[in-house]
């Protein structure tokens, strides 16, 4: 099993760039989320999916959309990109609503200058 | 706002020592509290967590001491070793979503 894995690794936009990023579990998971990292604000939540066909915002939501495809895969998309966005991007995913353990991907690094 | 405060933001601890870590939070609404350790270039993962109707909960070397009256909760690594030297997150769940609060990250070196 890959677990949780994210594309691309790493990735560089011009502001106003517009961008997927992807992310697949392999666990049969129901939930699955998207959290960004930045230096001295820990991780925070940007949306999350409790189950396939549907989203809900998290703490950090604006300039961002989402898509719960499928069971498998949850994407996040930047339509117009800003140097604010510059950070790292973690994909997650648990087996079911609260208390279980969110497992996460290895990351994707985004600049966008 | 930080809804989960964690402090301190990095710790330096020789071999076989302790290291504390506390997290502090103000929304009696959080009933689940993980752990995750990073390395880096890794994505966080789940080291050990809690729920408030215990004060206490060991996994190995590692503790969590949770005082729900003050509304804390501590990680203590006993006998730290340099393969534990990694950033550390407290987080806590709202009771019956799936919103996880991450605190800001401890960030623990431990020499030889």
């Amino acid at each position: 099993n890959a677990g949780v894995t994210q594309t691309p690794k790493f990735q560089v936009l011009k502001t106003g760039q517009s961008m997927t990023l992807q992310c697949a579990q392999d666990m049969n998971h129901n939930s699955m989320y998207w959290y960004r990292q930045d230096p001295g604000m820990g991780l925070r939540l940007i949306y999350y999916s409790a189950s396939e066909g549907t989203t809900d915002k998290g703490e950090v939501p604006n300039g961002y959309n989402v898509s719960r495809l499928n069971k498998r895969e949850f994407s996040l998309r930047l339509e117009s990109a800003a140097p604010s966005q510059t950070s790292v991007y973690f994909c997650a995913s648990s087996g079911a609503r609260n208390h279980n353990e969110q497992f996460f991907g290895p990351g994707t690094r985004l600049t966008v200058l | 706002q930080q809804q989960v405060k964690q402090s301190p933001q990095s710790l330096i601890v020789q071999k076989g020592g302790i290291s504390i870590i506390n997290c502090a939070y103000e929304n009696t609404a959080f009933d689940y509290f993980p752990w995750y350790q990073q390395f880096p270039g890794k994505g966080p993962a789940l080291l050990i967590a809690i729920r408030p109707d215990v004060s206490e909960k060991k996994e190995g070397r590692f503790t969590i001491s949770f005082n729900k009256s003050a509304k804390q909760f501590s990680l203590h690594i006993m006998d730290s070793q340099p393969g534990d030297s990694a950033t550390y997150f407290c987080a806590a769940l709202f009771d019956n979503t799936d919103k996880l609060i991450f605190g800001t990250g401890t960030r623990l070196q431990v020499f030889p």
